[in-house]
């Protein structure tokens, strides 16, 4: 147990929807990163989030968007879903940037 | 941009026998993050390597950095089923904090 939970573990939705995945990082963690993985792309690094300020942009689509609230739990939002978007989405904590991160057991996202 | 290509993409080894999994990078390495992942499942992060020449040992596992080859060595001996799984190597490209993360490479152990 990497001490960072994420909710929920599975979501099936269709195409067109929005849909809100939770993230609470590790205790004294103040970094949080977002990554998205699928059987095409592998491991693509989103956004990561430091003390709720934005520290870094990956492959970030516009149709996605995250923050991190005052507590230091984080929120992906992902609207007007694609089945293209159908993947494992995995957040992680670190004490700080460029320290080794902590990675939750990651959202199950099915697009239908 | 920069990439991180493993090899090889996967591997079947007998239980008790040495492997070595690799990690090239097509530019210059600032630190290096070796991860597992069991499928489906969260990372687990094994070790991070910083300085060039830097090699660090966790259990059977031990990892090398050589800046000049662009290049990261994982080597596990005496390989265990219970070292199954997915290996990543990941890195920060020059300090971007836009990680990156190799293709993996996905690991059985017969027993």
């Amino acid at each position: 147990d990497s001490g960072v939970t994420q909710t929920p573990k599975h979501l099936i939705t269709a195409t067109g929807q929005r849909v809100t995945l939770r993230c609470s990082p590790r205790s004294g963690d103040l970094s949080v990163y977002w990554y998205q993985q699928s059987l095409d792309q592998g491991l693509q690094f989103l956004i990561q989030y430091y003390n709720g300020e934005e520290r870094a942009k990956g492959n970030i689509l516009e149709r996605f968007s995250a923050q991190q609230f005052p507590d230091l739990h984080s929120e992906l939002n992902l609207s007007s879903l694609e089945l293209g978007d159908s993947a494992l989405y995995f957040c992680a904590s670190s004490v700080a940037t460029s320290h080794e991160q902590f990675f939750g057991p990651g959202t199950r996202l099915t697009v239908l | 941009s920069q990439e991180l290509e493993q090899s090889p993409q996967s591997l079947i080894v007998q239980e008790g026998k040495n492997l070595t999994i690799n990690c090239t990078s097509s530019k210059t390495l600032y630190g290096l993050y070796w991860y597992k992942q069991k499928y489906g499942e969260g990372l687990i992060f094994l070790m991070m390597l910083q300085k060039g020449g830097e090699e660090k040992s966790h259990e059977k596992i031990t990892a090398k950095l050589d800046e000049k080859k662009q290049q990261s060595s994982l080597h596990i001996t005496a390989s265990q089923p219970s070292h199954a799984g997915i290996y990543l190597c990941g890195a920060d490209p020059s300090g971007t904090y836009k990680y990156i993360f190799g293709t993996g490479t996905r690991l059985k152990v017969l027993a």
